[in-house]
């Protein structure tokens, strides 16, 4: 298995600010996923981040909303940038270890 | 694309009772299906995975099926006690790329 430790587990943030979330993981793994769950809803994916390259973001999701840094093969930060009340969610880092998911406990998010 | 729905919604049972919840997805090439429980404000658990070989898995309390053929998994709990109470999700992987396919959930309430 793998233990992903994800922090701030929450925050209160003003519009116009910006997040940063931090992930580690407790073994190397080649991709890291950032996921966001909007209140109510399943899980969707933001972007994969791979150690040495830009992150690869979905539809929908943009490097100037939501840059990555992806430094070694542990760690992973994504960063919520000019937050307005419409990024209030939860969000999650993801690993994929023997095909198998595992998550850290998610950041929550209020944007005020 | 790849659609994954879970029904019912929400169940709320006395505890004790046998339960049933239901995944289905539309692309049978999948890698694998896995069952997560999220508590609320929480990151996600991973409780089973079958891999797209296999036809069930167990753990304690908790049978998962997969058939892939029709497209549809279920999570049987047994003998439902209050801690199970959380949102139950499950997600598939498909055959190619790395990026899983979540369902809406179910909301689970055991009344004690």
């Amino acid at each position: 298995s793998a233990v992903i430790s994800q922090k701030p587990s929450r925050d209160i943030c003003q519009r116009g600010t910006s997040l940063t979330i931090q992930c580690q993981v407790d073994s190397q793994v080649t991709m890291m996923f950032w996921y966001r769950q909007q209140p109510g809803q399943s899980l969707t994916l933001i972007a994969t981040a791979n150690q040495g390259s830009e992150a690869t973001y979905e539809s929908g999701f943009v490097i100037d909303k939501f840059p990555i840094s992806r430094p070694n093969l542990t760690f992973s930060t994504l960063t919520v940038s000019n937050m307005s009340p419409e990024d209030s969610s939860i969000y999650l880092c993801s690993v994929a270890h023997r095909g198998e998911a595992f998550f850290g406990q998610g950041t929550r998010l209020t944007v005020v | 694309k790849q659609e994954v729905t879970q029904i019912p919604a929400a169940l709320s049972v006395p505890e004790g009772e046998n339960l049933v919840l239901n995944c289905s997805f539309t692309d049978s090439a999948i890698y694998n299906l896995q069952w997560f429980r999220q508590d609320p404000g929480k990151g996600l658990t991973s409780l089973l995975l079958i891999q797209s070989s296999q036809r069930e898995q167990t753990s304690g309390r908790l049978n998962a099926s997969l058939d892939k053929s029709s497209g549809r998994s279920t999570l049987y709990i047994a003998a439902s006690q209050p801690g199970d109470s959380a949102t139950y999700l499950c997600a598939v992987r498909r055959n190619t790329g790395n990026q899983f396919y979540f369902g809406t959930g179910t909301s689970l309430t055991v009344i004690p």
